[in-house]
């Protein structure tokens, strides 16, 4: 059983469009993140949901915005692609936000390419 | 703001023993974990420190120094698969929610 899942895997895209990345959790967990990992494998946090609430929005700019219907999902929209977006997303989930929810599970990531 | 450092790369042959230094600087730590990350792969957890000392699991060991702001992860008995980066962590609590700073990660390279 896949405990955190993406959807795509691979996404290859023109400049300008619009794209959404899909995340679910099956391991009942409150807290989910999305990662950005680039070509250096430099890992960087994009976002926290703690129960369906934005919790971290690190800088990101406003042409991605994610999303979390319920606990278990946590999406990610990006609009006007650009080709600096070109990177490895990474979602990942933890027990909640407390001191002590420090194991993260990540998904396989999505890897995104904007030509 | 928050920083870790850690070496780029490292190089041991199979069967030996090999130390992966952290160093961070945050204003609102919480702890110390250790990721490995396989190519093409997710990042998995391997180890997190709150407090000072040692804290073994089976070939890998994780140390952490509070007050130097000082962490290392030790890989004994060194296999091929060992080849992979590994990411130090930091948890801060300083902004108000928790958030996991990753450092730039070190690529181990495991030879025959």
């Amino acid at each position: 059983d896949t405990a955190v899942s993406q959807t795509p895997k691979y996404l290859v895209t023109q400049m300008g469009n619009d794209k959404s990345i899909k995340c679910e959790q099956n391991l009942g967990h409150d807290t989910m993140y999305w990662y950005k990992q680039d070509s250096k494998k430099f890992l960087k946090i994009m976002f926290s949901y703690n129960n369906k609430e934005l919790i971290i929005n690190e800088t990101v700019p406003n042409r991605f915005s994610p999303k979390s219907p319920d606990k278990a999902h946590l999406n990610l929209h990006i609009n006007s692609l650009e080709l600096g977006d070109s990177a490895v997303y990474f979602c990942a989930s933890s027990q909640g936000e407390t001191s002590s929810s420090y194991e993260q599970y990540f998904g396989p990531g999505t890897r995104l390419t904007v030509t | 703001g928050q920083s870790l450092e850690q070496p780029s790369e490292v190089t041991a042959v199979e069967g030996a023993i090999v130390q992966i230094n952290c160093t961070y600087q945050t204003s609102g730590f919480y702890g110390l974990s250790w990721y490995q990350q396989h190519d093409g792969g997710a990042p998995t957890f391997l180890s997190y420190n709150a407090l000072d000392g040692l804290e073994e699991t089976g070939r890998f060991s994780s140390f952490l120094s509070r007050s130097d702001s000082y962490g290392y992860l030790l890989l004994q008995e060194l296999q091929m698969k060992d080849s992979a980066s590994y990411f130090c962590a930091v948890r801060d609590g300083a902004t108000g929610g928790f958030k996991t700073i990753f450092g730039a990660g070190t690529r181990l390279f495991v030879k025959a």
